[in-house]
């Protein structure tokens, strides 16, 4: 119930593509959507979040989908470029009154070719 | 933008020392929270830090682990005894309620 399922492990894409990330939750409590961006030896910083009352949301090249019912959630990366390589972990954060701790993915490891 | 500060950024220990890793979270921030990732794992939580005390803690988050806020900025983990398997990187982040802040984490080498 606590667990975010994140897929796939790995992705190699070429520049300018589309990357695309996926998660799946059991939770419905779960109120807050975050990805992360991490590379080697960083900490997590954040990219993008979505709220379960919106079904999308899109920054710059990032969009997050979001279906509700399925209890699935997406980043989709267009144009990807090299800088985009590192690591990427969805989450959810589980609202509980005093707590509003995040539980993560297993994380992607995304590498853009040039 | 305001950032979590971590020190040190590694720390080699000799099993069974104790160590004490530090954060400076975000002034306004109102939660606080320790994650640890081991090498090429997920990040998993520790324990959150609301209103002066601990609001919740993981499994993970046994006696040999304590956090104190001693001074209203500052926000420590202590490992009383290390273990090999306590070797990962450690994370703190701080939230006001919405967001989080992480920290760039201190390298924790247990040897």
């Amino acid at each position: 119930q606590q667990q975010v399922k994140q897929s796939p492990q790995s992705l190699i894409v070429q520049k300018g593509g589309i990357s695309i990330i996926n998660c799946a939750y059991e939770n419905t409590a779960f109120d807050y959507f975050p990805w992360y961006q991490q590379f080697p030896g960083k900490g997590p910083a954040l990219l993008i979040a979505i709220r379960p009352d919106v079904s999308e949301k899109k920054e710059g090249r990032f969009t997050i989908s979001f279906n509700k019912s399925a209890k699935q959630f997406s980043l989709h990366i267009m144009d990807s470029q090299p800088g985009d390589s590192a690591t990427y972990f969805c989450a959810a954060r589980g609202y509980g009154g005093a707590t509003n701790k995040l539980i993560f993915g297993t994380g992607t490891l995304l590498a853009v070719q040039p | 933008e305001p950032e979590v500060t971590q020190t040190p950024s590694h720390q080699v220990t000799q099993m069974g020392q104790e160590v004490i890793l530090r954060c400076v979270p975000i002034s306004n921030h109102l939660y606080f929270y320790w994650y640890r990732q081991i090498l090429g794992q997920k990040v998993e939580f520790l324990v959150s830090f609301y209103n002066n005390e601990i609001s919740e803690k993981s499994e993970i988050f046994d006696d040999q682990f304590s956090v104190e806020r001693p001074d209203g900025s500052n926000f420590t983990l202590k490992i009383r005894s290390t273990k090999l398997e306590d070797s990962a990187m450690y994370f703190c982040a701080s939230s006001p309620a919405w967001g989080y802040t992480f920290g760039s984490g201190t390298r924790l080498t247990v040897v």
